[in-house]
């Protein structure tokens, strides 16, 4: 199966500074990568997502870059702002023909004002 | 308004008890999932079904048990088996086989008293 890094589990930025988090994965079949936002006591949401055919795509701050030959896509916010703090997941399917979401561990991102 | 639903928000459980925690959705996904979320250790596979009638283990499926009866719903049973039950519990659904955005329920916190 599938097997999803995710580094740091923990990151601490002032507002305004930039946020990375990267995740790196196994099945080199994989061609789907989504980023979740989950804030406290609430269900993960998508924020973003990637398949293979590009390397980078962008949604105003939140922008996610993937390399396949490396394995790796990771998460890039600028001028983060407080309510970007919450922990954030990546994805990946698993192999064997059917999608099955795997999980990172998750980062969690905290914005001081 | 489709989505999908988890009932219910919190559950408490007595030794020895075996709780079900619903879930139900209107996407009209073939492929609904558990998930069990403890502190740093991300989003952990319970089971997943992928079609009525049939069902998989994931990667922690000792002490629960589920069903699927019908498209719309995939009840997880939290049995006496399972000795450290208290988690917040998520309920996934995608579409089958394209790789696409998973939509959680709310979740529901259950906690043995």
């Amino acid at each position: 199966g599938e097997n999803v890094e995710q580094h740091p589990s923990t990151l601490s930025v002032q507002e305004g500074d930039s946020a990375v988090i990267k995740c790196t994965y196994s099945d080199s079949a994989s061609n789907y990568f989504p980023w979740y936002k989950q804030e406290l006591g609430k269900r993960p949401q998508l924020i973003i997502d990637i398949r293979s055919n590009v390397g980078e795509k962008k949604d105003q701050r939140i922008a996610v870059t993937l390399n396949k030959t490396a394995k790796h896509f990771s998460l890039h916010i600028t001028e983060t702002q407080p309510e970007d703090s919450a922990v954030y997941f990546c994805a990946a399917p698993s192999s064997g023909g059917s999608y099955i979401p795997t999980f990172g561990r998750g980062t969690s991102l905290i914005v001081h004002p | 308004d489709g989505g999908i639903t988890q009932s219910p928000k919190y559950l408490f459980r007595k030794e020895g008890q075996n709780v079900t925690l619903s879930c139900e959705q209107n996407l009209n996904h073939d492929a609904m999932y558990w998930y069990r979320q403890d502190p740093g250790q991300g989003l952990r596979l319970i089971y997943y079904s992928q079609i009525v009638n049939d069902f998989q283990k994931g990667d922690i499926a000792e002490g629960y048990s589920v069903s699927r009866e019908k498209k719309e719903s995939f009840p997880l049973t939290v049995t006496s088996a399972q000795k450290n039950p208290t988690a917040f519990y998520l309920c996934a659904s995608t579409f089958l086989g394209g790789q696409t955005e998973a939509f959680f329920g709310q979740g529901t916190r259950l906690t043995v008293v």
